[in-house]
């Protein structure tokens, strides 16, 4: 079954920016049934959708933090990327990578990875 | 603030039922198909129910979804311990700020 893993730093400076890959293993990032995405948890909060890829390499983000994000992704090596810029406190988090199925009216996300912590401090 | 609302804790014993409502509006669960997902303590979340009541292999039928108007409700009967989680509903918002969606997450103690 398709599994997912994230990998990158665990500590990033202010203003930096947060990077971070997840690896698609089990299944094809190009089976065009599904969407890529990242979510992330701060500490004992909730869960805020940052964005999605589809194989093709379009996107579509949460307006909140369109403008620091990056999704892109690399079908020959079966992963895909974030990037979030100009980090501050704010975005120390547990950061999930998904597939996520959308297909109006249908929404989930039916598979996860494991999470990465990611603390922004000098 | 999340965009979809849930009770910040409920509780019940062994044995007995619950249920965690989600509420939103018709740009979110108005028009779209919600799922439900379980955090165990220090995990990732899990898909419990997805296009409203369905059930992915293996999640027991003890599990269950309903989606009325813009609310949305999961119910867990026969509880254990083991269900003690996080539990969260999502969905996609089709408003000016569209995208994925998530209540702000229930505790479940079961006593």
């Amino acid at each position: 079954q398709v599994q997912l893993q994230e990998s990158g730093p665990g500590l990033v400076k202010p203003s930096q920016t947060l990077s971070l890959t997840c690896t698609v293993s089990g299944g094809s990032i190009s089976s065009g049934d599904y969407y890529w995405s990242w979510i992330r948890q701060p500490p004992g909060k909730g869960l805020e959708w940052i964005g999605y890829i589809y194989y093709s390499g379009s996107t579509y983000y949460n307006p909140s933090l369109k403008s620091r994000v990056t999704i892109s992704v690399d079908t020959s090596k079966n992963q895909f990327s974030l990037k979030l810029s100009s980090v501050t406190a704010a975005d120390t988090a547990v950061y999930y990578c998904a597939r996520e199925y959308s297909s109006t009216p249908s929404y989930y996300m039916d598979v996860w990875g494991k999470g990465t912590t990611v603390t922004v401090s000098s | 603030q999340s965009v979809l609302t849930q009770p910040p804790s409920v509780s019940a014993a062994p044995g007995q039922k619950v249920t965690i409502s989600c509420s939103g509006s018709s740009s979110n669960i108005g028009n779209n198909y919600v799922s439900w997902y379980q955090q165990l303590p220090g995990t990732a979340p899990k898909l419990l129910i997805y296009d409203n009541n369905k059930r992915p292999s293996g999640i027991p039928d003890r599990f269950s979804g309903s989606k009325s108007g813009t609310s949305a409700t999961l119910g867990i009967t026969g509880l254990q311990t083991g269900d003690e989680a996080d539990y969260y509903c999502g969905t996609w918002d089709s408003s000016l700020s569209a995208g994925g969606v998530f209540g702000g997450g229930t505790k479940l103690t079961v006593l």
